[in-house]
């Protein structure tokens, strides 16, 4: 069975641009979470979007937004981006949105801000 | 509101000795408590999660842990090292029977392996 898989796994933008990145979930899991993690840092937590409706958002500002599709895969989207925005970005799938299900994590996406 | 403290940001071992990374959490709420661990340049895997069946949680590649809540911690251990094992490796805590509660993530501990 496929995991968590996640595009593109890289990516290089400078600073004001604005990314996309994508993120399909495990076959029947209903849930998507996007974590940020910068080096050296545990990841922390940036949305959660359950049947396609927001159901947690972490302390991120506004340029930061996602939304999760009826197939339920999901985008990220940043805005006017930051030095500070480089990290690797992680989303996890789990069956719903219960705090007691597994979250499988993809790989992730490397973000470099230049 | 949750947080976890991940005591040493790096571990060093022997190879075949014990190994002890240690997680203490705050949460006015009973937690569910994650230990993951994440190989360079991958994503997170999970080793083991405590949810309330019984303190003592064993894991994937012999890893185990105690849930203590006197002490509210929850270290991970594994009886003998081995190279493989050198990784990061993140607790992390949620609230336990929530609907939407996000993982809280630690700093994490970066365990190395000596021959």
């Amino acid at each position: 069975d496929a995991g968590v898989t996640q595009s593109p796994t890289h990516l290089i933008k400078t600073r004001g641009q604005h990314v996309t990145l994508r993120c399909s979930p495990i076959s029947g899991h209903k849930s998507v979470s996007w974590y940020q993690q910068v080096l050296g840092q545990g990841p922390q937590f940036i949305f959660q979007y359950y049947e396609k409706e927001e159901r947690g958002r972490g302390n991120f500002p506004d340029r930061f937004s996602a939304r999760q599709f009826p197939n339920y895969s999901s985008e990220l989207n940043v805005n006017a981006l930051l030095l500070g925005d480089s990290a690797l970005y992680l989303c996890a799938s789990s069956l719903d949105s219960s705090s007691y299900n597994e979250q499988f994590f993809g790989p992730g996406t490397r973000l470099t801000v230049l | 509101a949750q947080s976890v403290t991940q005591l040493g940001s790096h571990v060093s071992v022997s190879e075949g000795a014990l190994v002890l990374l240690r997680c203490n959490y705050s949460s006015s709420v009973p937690p569910y408590l994650f230990w993951y661990v994440q190989y360079p340049n991958q994503g997170l895997q999970l080793l083991l999660k405590y949810t309330s069946a019984a303190t003592l949680v064993k894991g994937i590649n012999d890893f185990e842990a105690e849930f203590k809540k006197s002490e509210t911690s929850f270290h991970l251990t594994k009886p003998s090292a081995h190279m493989s094992d050198a990784a990061e490796y993140f607790c992390a805590v949620s609230e336990m029977d929530s609907g939407n509660t996000p993982l809280v993530f630690g700093k994490g501990t970066r365990l190395s392996v000596i021959a």
